[in-house]
């Protein structure tokens, strides 16, 4: 069964500091997701990595993967409260991509206070 | 504007009966999803479909029914077999081959049991 773990899965942060988000899944996919999902919204996309080693950024927020590790960081640099959400990172249920959907994390609900 | 649309945003059922969520998209998508979200915790998969008049179970399919007679159409019913059917329902789409390209989602159905 295929398995996605984040942590934290709650961190409080103040305004102005980095910290760093993790991602275990148990498959060898060479894909991955990043989503974020605000108070009673739906989700966002984020990032889409797909290959080993890959990296995006976009402003603050920084991702990697590493499939040799079954690893996905998200990196939050400077953080600022506007970036107080929920987020989430899921791997496509078969390898390779395809159709058959994603299995997500629970979520890092992330707080960042002045 | 293209995009994914969910109707109702609130849907409220009384014990025993059945209730239809409307998904509906003109992205000109192929890949269907349902997806059902508890709180505090991640996405789990419902049902998906790749192609018109076909559809496959995911991970938590025992409650629910699809059906798939348009490409810009997805309708989940949650039955009255469903017990717990109190959750934030998301409808997602993603191009057929699904090489570097997320899921996208709809705004999403809350559903509460009177």
């Amino acid at each position: 069964e295929l398995k996605v773990e984040q942590n934290p899965l709650f961190l409080s942060m103040q305004e102005g500091k980095n910290y760093t988000i993790y991602c275990n899944y148990s498959t060898t996919s060479d894909r991955l997701y990043w989503y974020r999902q605000d108070p009673g919204k739906s989700l966002e996309s984020l990032f889409v990595l797909l290959s080993n080693g890959a990296v995006k950024q976009e402003g603050r927020l920084m991702a990697s993967l590493d499939t040799k590790a079954r690893l996905s960081t998200l990196h939050i640099t400077a953080a600022v409260h506007d970036l107080s959400a929920t987020y989430f990172c899921a791997v496509d249920k078969a390898s390779g991509g395809g159709a058959d959907g994603l299995t997500f994390g629970k979520g890092t609900h992330l707080i960042i206070q002045p | 504007d293209g995009g994914i649309t969910q109707s109702p945003k609130y849907l409220f059922r009384k014990e025993g009966q059945n209730v239809t969520l409307s998904c509906e998209q003109n992205l000109n998508h192929d890949a269907m999803y349902w997806y059902r979200q508890d709180p505090g915790q991640g996405l789990r998969l419902i049902y998906y479909s790749q192609i018109v008049n076909d559809f496959q179970k995911g991970d938590i399919a025992e409650g629910y029914s699809v059906s798939r007679e348009k490409k810009e159409s997805f309708p989940l019913t949650v039955t009255s077999a469903q017990k717990n059917p109190t959750a934030f329902y998301l409808c997602a789409s993603r191009p057929w081959t699904g090489a570097q390209e997320t899921q996208y989602f709809g705004p999403g159905t809350r559903l509460l049991v009177l």
